[in-house]
């Protein structure tokens, strides 16, 4: 089946440094990509919508200068979380649409320190 | 607003005792409905879906959710419960229909006891 393989699974950073999240559709292409932002205890929130070849779309409060999205080609979204702080630790989590339903990636733990 | 409410946020079964989790969304459209699973630390894995046809949906690990269009329900059922059900359920809808993006509900965590 359709796989989302999502990199690094964990990542520890320092406050002030950014941090690259890529999923990788591994036997599809996903010309859109969700990601989502999972606290602690909490839901999943979108985040943001990306599209093949065109400027991701961010949902309401979501700072895209801070959150950069790139989905440069039919295999590959990045999430790029600049200038982190510890407010931003969380778990994020990408979504690839497809026929049948949604693939998603396992996830990435994010500690800023 | 779209919206998925997701009643309890925690639910304490016993082991072989009946699972229900319940969900309610609102949507202008019909919608897709998703159950998911998810244990610690871990992505999510779908238990089952609707999207159109036969109300009654069967998925995974002998859960089964009922769609009730009439009372905005899509509640999330097992008959009997194992240990290994522990665990947080999110109920998700696609409001728009088809495979848009996704509205969580606020999750479940069910507990489940000797």
């Amino acid at each position: 089946g359709a796989v989302v393989s999502q990199h690094p699974s964990r990542v520890i950073c320092k406050s002030g440094t950014s941090v690259k999240i890529e999923c990788r559709s591994l036997d599809f292409q996903a010309t859109t990509m969700f990601w989502y932002r999972q606290f602690p205890k909490q839901s999943l929130m979108l985040m943001a919508t990306s599209n093949e070849g065109s400027k991701a779309t961010y949902e309401q409060g979501v700072e895209k200068d801070k959150f950069l999205i790139n989905h440069a080609s039919l295999t590959l979204s990045t999430l790029t979380v600049t200038s982190a702080h510890p407010e931003d630790s969380s778990f994020y989590i990408c979504s690839a649409p497809g026929e049948d339903g949604y693939t998603f990636g396992s996830g990435t733990r994010l500690t800023v320190v | 607003a779209q919206s998925v409410t997701q009643l309890g946020s925690h639910v304490s079964v016993s082991e072989g005792a009946l699972v229900l989790l319940r969900c309610n969304y609102s949507s202008s459209v019909p919608p897709y409905l998703f159950w998911y699973v998810q244990y610690p630390n871990q992505g999510l894995q779908l238990l089952l879906k609707y999207t159109t046809g036969a109300t009654l949906v069967k998925g995974i690990n002998g859960f089964e959710a009922e769609f009730k269009k009439s009372e905005t329900s899509f509640h999330l059922t097992k008959p009997s419960a194992h240990m290994s059900d522990a665990a947080e359920y999110f109920c998700a809808v696609s409001p728009i229909g088809g495979y848009n993006k996704l509205i969580f509900g606020a999750g479940t965590r069910l507990a489940v006891h000797p």
